[in-house]
């Protein structure tokens, strides 16, 4: 079954430590995403990345660090500087052939400890 | 920056009423989709919206895009609980990104 998965579901942070949050996709797409949304907001774009070995910011970027290494692959780190890293953040995916719909994973929650 | 404005933010209604969500973009766009979320779920894909005035629908689901290519629509009727969620549009802002609206969430009472 092809799909996103996104790991853990939950995570608590401690202040000071970073945290890595998983995304892995076997829908052999190219364009990757991460998103964070605020309780009863919207999606913002925190970084994407449209090919292994590239990836650009976006509206959020400041605290987080990714990589793409691998196509399967897009990891998300938050680091001590995100000073307000509680939210819900979300991993997309999508074929980058013409305007192709992105598909999410579950999302992991994070908090601080 | 591209901006894609939604309204409202939220709304109630009563099993059986009608719910319209709208959306408005500070650009032309090329396209625009729209997603739900479920109450503690990830946004799912519902449909695209290409053609100037376009108009499709999803049983009870109507959507809607303007003339202009700047504004869309998402009419439900006979809203039912399972209809209970977020709906987001959101269109393209160039290399390959999405510019997402805030969405609108939708309370159905029985």
């Amino acid at each position: 079954d092809g799909g996103i998965t996104q790991s853990p579901k939950y995570l608590f942070r401690k202040e000071g430590q970073n945290v890595t949050l998983s995304c892995e996709q076997n829908l052999n797409h190219d364009a990757m995403y991460w998103y964070r949304q605020d309780p009863g907001q919207g999606l913002r774009l925190i970084y994407y990345s449209q090919i292994v070995n590239d990836f650009q910011k976006g509206d959020i970027a400041e605290g987080y660090s990714v990589s793409r290494e691998k196509k399967e692959s897009f990891p998300l780190t938050v680091t001590s500087a995100q000073k307000n890293p509680t939210a819900f953040y979300l991993c997309a995916s999508r074929d980058t052939g013409g305007s192709q719909p992105q598909h999410f994973g579950d999302g992991t929650r994070l908090s601080i400890l | 920056g591209q901006q894609v404005m939604q309204i409202p933010q939220y709304q109630h209604v009563q099993e059986g009423e009608d719910f319209t969500t709208y959306c408005n973009s500070s650009t032309t766009l090329s396209n625009i989709q729209w997603y739900k979320q479920r109450p503690g779920g990830h946004p799912v894909f519902l449909i695209q919206l290409v053609k100037s005035g376009e108009v499709k629908k999803q049983k009870r689901l109507t959507f809607q895009f303007g003339e202009a290519k700047k504004n869309s629509s998402l009419h439900i009727t006979a809203t039912q609980t399972t209809d209970v969620g977020t709906y987001f549009c959101a269109g393209h802002g160039g290399y390959n990104k999405l510019i997402f609206g805030a969405g609108t969430r939708l309370a159905v009472h029985p």
